[in-house]
């Protein structure tokens, strides 16, 4: 059973670029997370996705928009990257009933120069 | 909003050796999850222990047990019989128990744990 996985693993953009980074969750979870996790800090909460619509969103700009698909894979996008968008992107995938467990893949680096 | 706060940058413990790792948290709400989530340096964050607020008695996973007192709103990480594997960032969560809540975790900023041999 394939866990949470998500491509690319690194990458490097240049400032004002466009960036879409990919999740497939955990087979048989309809509910995607993405968080932001700065170096030596803690993941911050981007945006959730359950039935091809956003739910839930942070505190972060329109800059970042994301997408799921039908087979609840997702996408994150990011748009006229700024340097301080240099971080581990994570994704989280779960089944949107309460109380079940949350698997997170092993991210993207996104490095912005 | 909910904050988390572990106020242990840095801890270290020698193998086979007993650490605890602290973690406070404020909210409004009654019911609620915590958890603590390991990563190592692969960077993937693992699941060690949960615990739901209801829940009087504290979690227990082998050699990871948690101290929950619900009224202080303290969600401490007990690890036992250290072994250099447990070395890693470790960080604590708090995920509300809202209908819409899903995947939505908030955490703390994280303590790194050394093991020395």
């Amino acid at each position: 059973d394939a866990g949470v996985t998500q491509s690319p693993t690194h990458l490097i953009k240049t400032r004002g670029q466009q960036v879409t980074l990919r999740c497939s969750p955990k087979s048989g979870h309809d509910t995607v997370s993405w968080y932001q996790q700065a170096l030596g800090q803690g993941p911050q909460f981007i945006f959730q996705y359950y039935e091809e619509e956003e739910r839930q969103r942070g505190n972060f700009p329109d800059r970042f928009s994301g997408h799921q698909f039908p087979n609840y894979s997702s996408e994150l996008n990011v748009n006229a990257l700024l340097l301080g968008d240099s971080a581990l992107y994570l994704c989280a995938s779960s089944l949107l009933a309460i109380g079940n467990t949350i698997y997170f893949g092993e991210g993207s680096w996104l490095t912005v120069v | 909003a909910q904050t988390v706060t572990q106020s242990q940058p840095e801890m270290s413990v020698q193998e086979a050796e007993t650490v605890t790792l602290s973690c406070t948290y404020d909210t409004s709400e009654s019911d609620y999850y915590l958890f603590w989530y390991k990563q190592p340096p692969s960077r993937q964050m693992i699941l060690v222990i949960r615990q739901e607020a209801y829940k009087q008695q504290n979690a227990t996973e082998n050699r990871f047990s948690v101290n929950f007192q619900k009224a202080a709103k303290s969600f401490s990480l007990k690890i036992s019989d250290s072994q250099l594997g447990d070395a890693a960032m470790y960080f604590c969560a708090y995920r509300s128990q809202g209908e819409t809540s899903g995947s939505r975790l908030t955490f703390g900023e994280g303590t790194q744990l050394t093991v020395n041999p």
